[in-house]
């Protein structure tokens, strides 16, 4: 199985401030077919998980600018730009290079 | 407006069977992979398993092969989770989510999530 890990797993940010979370896997997410299957999720206070961000750095429909990802690899980070009030929630990082789909561990954004 | 709406939530007895339901609309139901993944009370995400509808194609976690049961009913855009015997461990929010590419090929992301379902098993 591929092991994500996140790091921090708590991210205290001041709004309007930058933040930054990463997520490292235990092996290269790149595929056979030469792409890498990792994106983000957020997931709200009492709602269901929403994609943010596929292949690395694809923002998905809707999704602000001021959510990025980067990386490549076994190392990937999402960014804000600018954190708001309703970013508040929990970030996952989720490989889909191996059939058994991972998770990382999530990665509690609140503001200080 | 593409969406998953999920079943109702579920009170059940260890030992009892279940099936919750996800209904797809808005879309080609059939050419897109559905996935269900598992959030325990407080805690992260886990990738239960997938189904293709247009062929019933399934595959599974090893963590919830034989534990559970996928399927789909194209004729209703519908995709089901089954339980034949709950066990209090088994308390959960379930979500369901498509796939996002309409391919064959199995996902690289889920992009549309339904609202989850909460089973609580407890005696």
């Amino acid at each position: 199985d591929i092991v994500m890990t996140q790091t921090p797993l708590s991210s205290p940010v001041t709004l309007g401030q930058p933040a930054s979370i990463s997520c490292r896997s235990s092996q290269s997410l790149v595929h056979s077919d030469g792409n890498t299957y990792l994106s983000w999720l957020q997931q709200r206070p009492g709602q269901p998980p929403r994609l943010l961000i596929y292949k690395i750095s694809n923002r998905f429909s809707g999704v602000p600018d001021r959510f990025s990802g980067s990386g490549a690899g076994t190392d990937f980070t999402l960014k804000i730009s600018r954190v708001e009030a309703e970013d508040v929630g929990v970030y996952y990082c989720m490989q889909a290079t191996q059939l058994l789909y991972t998770f990382g561990q999530g990665t509690k954004l609140e503001i200080k | 407006e593409v969406q998953l709406v999920q079943s109702g939530a579920e009170v059940k007895k260890p030992g009892e069977s279940l099936k919750i339901s996800c209904k797809g609309s808005g879309y080609s139901f059939t050419s897109y992979w559905i996935g269900w993944v598992r959030q325990m009370p407080g805690k992260g995400l886990e990738w239960m398993g997938i189904i293709y509808p247009g062929d019933s194609d399934t595959r599974y976690s090893p963590s919830f092969q034989g534990q559970v049961t996928i399927s789909a009913d194209k004729s209703i855009s519908t995709a089901y989770l089954q339980w034949s015997s709950l066990k209090a461990s088994d308390t959960a929010m379930y979500y369901c989510a498509r796939g996002r590419i309409p391919l064959p090929r199995v996902p690289d992301a889920f992009d549309i999530w339904g609202q989850g379902t909460m089973v609580t098993v407890s005696s």
